[in-house]
């Protein structure tokens, strides 16, 4: 299976709204509601900000959310701030129990 | 708190073999399957294996097939990875990463991660 496909880069102003997209197939995004995503900081583990396309784990703020439109999900980031910059990678349930991941997209907060 | 701390890297020639392990903490961890994702220096993430609570059910990445072996022990809170036939590619932090609940495909804790390096 392929990774999934997310841009190199994002970025917005404090307060501003950014919003990540991750396109897959039919086989994996498009397939199943197993959408994740992850933050991650430079030399740290990542930490699971959405699960199921939509899903916060407690203790993510409500300012990240999750959404899915075919086989393209999206990772919303309302009222941004400078603790938002980091490396986002979207995963999905690709079936034949595997896993698989975006490239990473660097967000930088202006 | 959910503690997951791998240990094991380090420096191995192409062909040769590695062990890693993950203590698990602050949770039941017998209860849960676990997984080992990998990041090579620069480069995303990668799902490498999975392991279900019980050691019933064990899925590996094609690029590790018939090369890697995930193994439990649940009376020790511990997870395995035996890493054998090692290539350059396989160069990369290996996260030991717990599921959320009870969905085996996204991972709610991770380790802090150890660094294999495959290199002559």
């Amino acid at each position: 299976q392929s990774a999934l496909t997310q841009p190199p880069s994002a970025s917005g102003s404090p307060g501003q709204s950014v919003t990540i997209s991750c396109t897959g197939t039919s086989s994996d995004i498009g397939g199943y509601n197993y959408v994740s995503w992850y933050q991650q900081y430079p030399g740290k583990a990542p930490k699971l900000m959405i699960f199921e396309v939509s899903k916060r784990p407690s203790g993510v703020p409500d300012r990240f959310s999750g959404s899915k439109s075919g086989n393209t999900a999206s990772l919303t980031v309302s009222g941004l701030q400078a603790e938002d910059e980091a490396d986002y990678y979207c995963s999905s349930y690709a079936g034949s129990n595997n896993v698989i991941f975006g490239g990473g997209t660097k967000l930088t907060v202006l | 708190e959910v503690q997951l701390v791998e240990s094991g890297g380090g420096l191995v020639q192409p062909g040769g073999s590695l062990r890693l392990s993950c203590a698990a903490s602050g949770f039941t961890f017998s209860s849960y399957s676990m997984n080992w994702v990998r990041q090579a220096p620069g480069k995303g993430l990668e799902w490498v294996s999975n392991i279900g609570s019980s050691s019933r059910t064990i899925y590996y990445a094609d690029s590790v097939k018939g090369r890697f072996s995930i193994s439990r022990d649940n009376a020790k809170n511990s997870l395995y990875l035996q890493m054998n036939s090692l290539r350059a590619e396989d160069t990369a932090v290996y996260y030991c990463a717990r599921i959320l609940g009870s969905t085996n495909w996204y991972f709610g804790y991770w380790g802090q991660g150890t660094l294999v390096t495959v290199s002559a």
